[in-house]
């Protein structure tokens, strides 16, 4: 079946202790991107891969890393996490660009104490 | 920075009821994306609009591309049940294909 997995799903962490959470797409899809959705603001991207080892920062980068090491894998990075990271987490991918149909992941919802 | 703003927030309807939405920018864009995401799961896509003056209908939605490149609507016809949800334009900023911004979205209740 194609899909975009996340994992994990639910995550509560502590301030300043360093996660990842795994994105991971079977569509052999060249476009990853990852979103984060907060009430009242919608979504807002916050990296994006064209394909492997091309990433470029969204509108809301600062406090994440990326990497694209192969094409299915988009992991997300956060260092030092803080309580301002709270929200839900979205990764998705596509053909070739944003501009194609993206398929969403499941979400990840992150709260950071 | 380029934002798009979509009104209403949100929406309160019967069952059976059309409705309309739009979302708009200061900046001009070249393509205009809806997506709908439901309740617990990632946004699924509509209609993607890539023409100023577009018109593009997927069953019961309908999108239109602004002529002034600023703007875009969409309209539901009959509403049903299953189109609980939130609505979010999209589109590229200043043209990069990787980038995207999305509106706050519209969150439309329908009432049987």
């Amino acid at each position: 079946e194609a899909q975009v997995t996340q994992n994990p799903r639910y995550l509560i962490t502590v301030t300043g202790k360093k996660l990842t959470v795994t994105c991971s797409q079977n569509m052999n899809h060249e476009y990853m991107s990852w979103y984060r959705q907060d009430p009242g603001l919608g979504l807002r991207q916050i990296y994006y891969s064209m394909n492997v080892e091309v990433t470029d920062k969204g509108d809301v980068p600062e406090g994440y890393k990326v990497s694209r090491k192969e094409k299915r894998n988009f992991p997300l990075i956060l260092e030092s996490p803080s309580p301002n990271q709270t929200s839900l987490y979205f990764c998705a991918s596509s053909p070739r660009s944003g501009l194609d149909t993206q398929y969403f992941g499941p979400g990840t919802r992150l709260t950071v104490l | 920075g380029q934002q798009l703003n979509q009104s209403p927030q949100s929406m309160f309807i019967q069952e059976g009821e059309d409705v309309s939405m739009n979302c708009t920018s200061s900046s001009i864009f070249n393509t205009w994306l809806w997506y709908k995401q439901d309740p617990g799961e990632g946004p699924v896509l509509l209609i993607a609009l890539y023409k100023a003056g577009e018109l593009t209908s997927n069953g019961r939605l309908t999108a239109q591309f602004g002529t002034t490149r600023k703007d875009s609507f969409l309209n539901i016809s009959a509403s049903i049940p299953s189109d609980v949800g939130i609505y979010f334009c999209a589109g590229p900023v200043s043209g990069n294909t990787g980038k995207l911004i999305f509106g706050q979205g519209t969150t439309l209740q329908v009432k049987p």
